[in-house]
């Protein structure tokens, strides 16, 4: 079975500019998450979806962040505009429902906000 | 708030040996659980082994087993027999019983030496 993909690997912007990163979890997984995972810290949990409702959203920047998760299945993260913070890799993970389910990761997108 | 501790950024251990890691946690919660993921150079995390609070026998992985001591908030996963391929960044990870928030360790380094 495929995993979770996501796209760019790699992303270097300039502070001010936008991005987007796309993920696209495993087929048949109605949650999806993404983190952000700062050098030398654990993974930071950024929006949960549900199907493509959003379950938890708490630690998500929305001044400069915001997801979607058009018809429940991929799922675009974007930042705009970029600050010198946002430097971290993006997870993007999926599980089959919520709660203790076993949570996949994707190889993850590494930005460097420049 | 939940914080989990991991207070070894670094540990090495010989082939062939056995490692522990260490973690702790902080909650006021009774029912919760606790995981430990692999992170490869490559930055798939990987789901290792999983620990229901309400259960008193420890979890165990093949070589993988974890030392719970509820009372002690402590969750220490021991690597028996290591193998090269165990070198990784190991996180620990706490969840409620309800709600969606993972929290991550900062990790712990596990080299792996021939």
């Amino acid at each position: 079975e495929a995993g979770v993909a996501q796209s760019p690997r790699y992303k270097i912007i300039e502070k001010r500019q936008s991005v987007a990163f796309w993920c696209n979890p495993i087929s048949g997984h109605a949650t999806l998450y993404w983190y952000q995972q700062i050098l030398g810290q654990g993974p930071k949990l950024l929006i949960q979806f549900q199907n493509n409702g959003v379950v938890d959203d708490s630690q998500l920047p929305k001044d400069r962040f915001s997801a979607e998760r058009l018809k429940g299945v991929d799922s675009t993260l974007k930042i705009q505009p970029a600050k010198l913070e946002d430097s971290a890799v993006y997870l993007c993970a999926s599980s089959l429902e919520g709660g203790t389910d076993e949570q996949f990761f994707g190889p993850g997108t590494r930005l460097t906000v420049l | 708030a939940q914080t989990v501790t991991q207070s070894q950024p670094e540990m090495s251990v010989q082939e062939a040996e056995t490692v522990t890691l260490s973690c702790t946690y902080d909650t006021s919660e009774s029912d919760y659980y606790l995981f430990w993921y692999k992170q490869p150079p490559s930055r798939q995390m990987i789901l290792v082994i999983r620990q229901e609070a309400y259960k008193q026998q420890n979890a165990t992985e093949n070589r993988f087993s974890v030392n719970f001591q509820k009372a002690a908030k402590s969750f220490s996963l021991k690597i028996s027999d290591s193998q090269l391929g165990d070198a990784a960044m190991y996180f620990c990870a706490y969840r409620r019983d309800t709600g969606n928030q993972f929290y991550f360790g900062t990790g712990t380094s596990l080299t792996v030496i021939p």
